[in-house]
This record gives structure tokens, sequence and C-alpha cells, in this order.
């Protein structure tokens, strides 16, 4: 078992609407990455917190935003949702080290099944 | 920037055969490579990864990848796959710049079949 634990598991919002998800990570672990899985395709990442501050980030638009917290759980916000913006998001936790480049492993949650009508 | 590639979108297997899941890369440097699985509805699984050493790396659940520097390949292996090997396997690199994460695989859907 992973440890971490992603809320809630399905969501249906419509079209504009926004967003929030929420990701706790495995205790110890310092390092929350959010990636967007399309059905049938591979993640595909979105951005990383290490230690609170964002240290990544993929090519997403500015209306993926996030958040870590002192405890670093984390949130994925997104505003003005599209249809294209159906996916499932996985939230992955890790002990960074501050390594480059770092080996450390991600441990995924299950995911936040978001629907856009 | 870092590429992966998975030839085969469908793998069917017979329980109890020996079962393969090939995965090819593209690295500027030294590869960091996973391997993932995913079951429905399911977040991803740890499976094995190679950072250094063996060319033969161990993981869970019996399965094994193969490194092979020349043919820049990673594959998965299980000498005998079980029904419950049933999943959508995915190949990831290491992305040594946008944050060190990963860049991954199509995926291969993996059937094994009683």
């Amino acid at each position: 078992e992973t440890g971490v634990t992603q809320s809630p598991t399905h969501l249906i919002k419509t079209r504009g609407q926004q967003v929030t998800l929420r990701c706790s990570s495995q205790s110890g672990h310092n390092t929350v990455s959010w990636y967007q899985q399309a059905l049938g395709q591979g993640p595909q990442f979105i951005f990383q917190y290490y230690r609170e501050e964002e240290n990544g980030r993929g090519n997403f638009p500015p209306r993926f935003s996030g958040l870590q917290f002192p405890n670093y759980s984390s949130e994925l916000n997104v505003n003005a949702l599209e249809l294209d913006d159906s996916a499932l998001y996985l939230c992955a936790s890790s002990q960074g080290r501050g390594r480059i480049p770092s080996t450390d492993t991600q441990y995924f949650g299950p995911g936040t099944r978001l629907t856009v009508l | 920037a870092q590429s992966v590639a998975q030839p085969e979108d469908q793998v069917n297997v017979a329980e109890g055969n020996p079962l393969t899941v090939k995965c090819t890369y593209s690295v500027s440097g030294n590869p960091y490579l996973f391997w993932y699985v995913q079951y429905p509805n399911r977040g991803l699984q740890f499976l094995l990864k190679y950072i250094t050493g063996d060319n033969l790396v161990k993981g869970s659940y019996g399965f094994e990848a193969e490194f092979n520097k020349s043919q820049t390949s990673f594959h998965l292996k299980k000498p005998s796959a079980l029904v419950s090997d049933s999943a959508l396997y995915f190949c990831a690199v290491r992305d040594l710049g946008v944050g060190q994460n990963f860049v991954f695989g199509p995926g291969t859907r993996l059937s094994v079949l009683p």
C-alpha cells in the first residue's frame, strides 16, 4: 500500500467551472507531483512541489495551479474548465533529497476522475 | 528531451507462459528507468527501477526487467504469467529537466489468458 490518498474519487463539473483536487502524501515524503491521464494515454506531468515551492511545470496553461502545505499535502486547482480537462488526475509523492538528477521513486495515489460536461 | 516508446499496444500471453512487455527510450544522459502497473480505476503501482549496476533488475510480484544500453531498451519480463497480471503497464524515464519528473510511455495492455 502506497499511503498516498486523493479526494474526491469522482467529480462531475460543467464547462467554465472551477475545481480543487486534494492529495495527502505518504508519510515522510516532502515532494508531490501531479499528472493528468487522459483516457487511453500515459500520464502527463502537470507540476511538482518540493517543500512547498513549485520546482517544475509541464506544458499546461496557467489555469492549472497548485499549492503545497506545511504538512506536504497538496491541492490542484483548475479554473475555467474545458471539456478536454476530463481525465484521471494522479498525485504522486516521493522523498526528495535535492539531488539532481533525482533517482527517487514516485508513489501514486488512486486518482480523481474528473468529468467535465 | 527524454522520450519512451512502448511499441505494442496489446500483449496476449497464456497463463504459465513467459511474458515480455517492451520499452525503448531516448535520453541525453544516464537513463533512470521505471516500470509501473495500473489496474482498472486505480493509480499506478511501482514495480521496479533501473538506476545503475546490474542490467537485470528484480522487482515486485516476480517481475524483472533487463536494461540494454546498446539497444536503448528496458523490457519487462516474468517467467510465468498469471491471470492476475492482466493490467496496463507503463514504462517511464526520469526527465532530467522539468522537476526531474517522469516521462511515461503510452502503455501496453497485457492480457493473460487462462
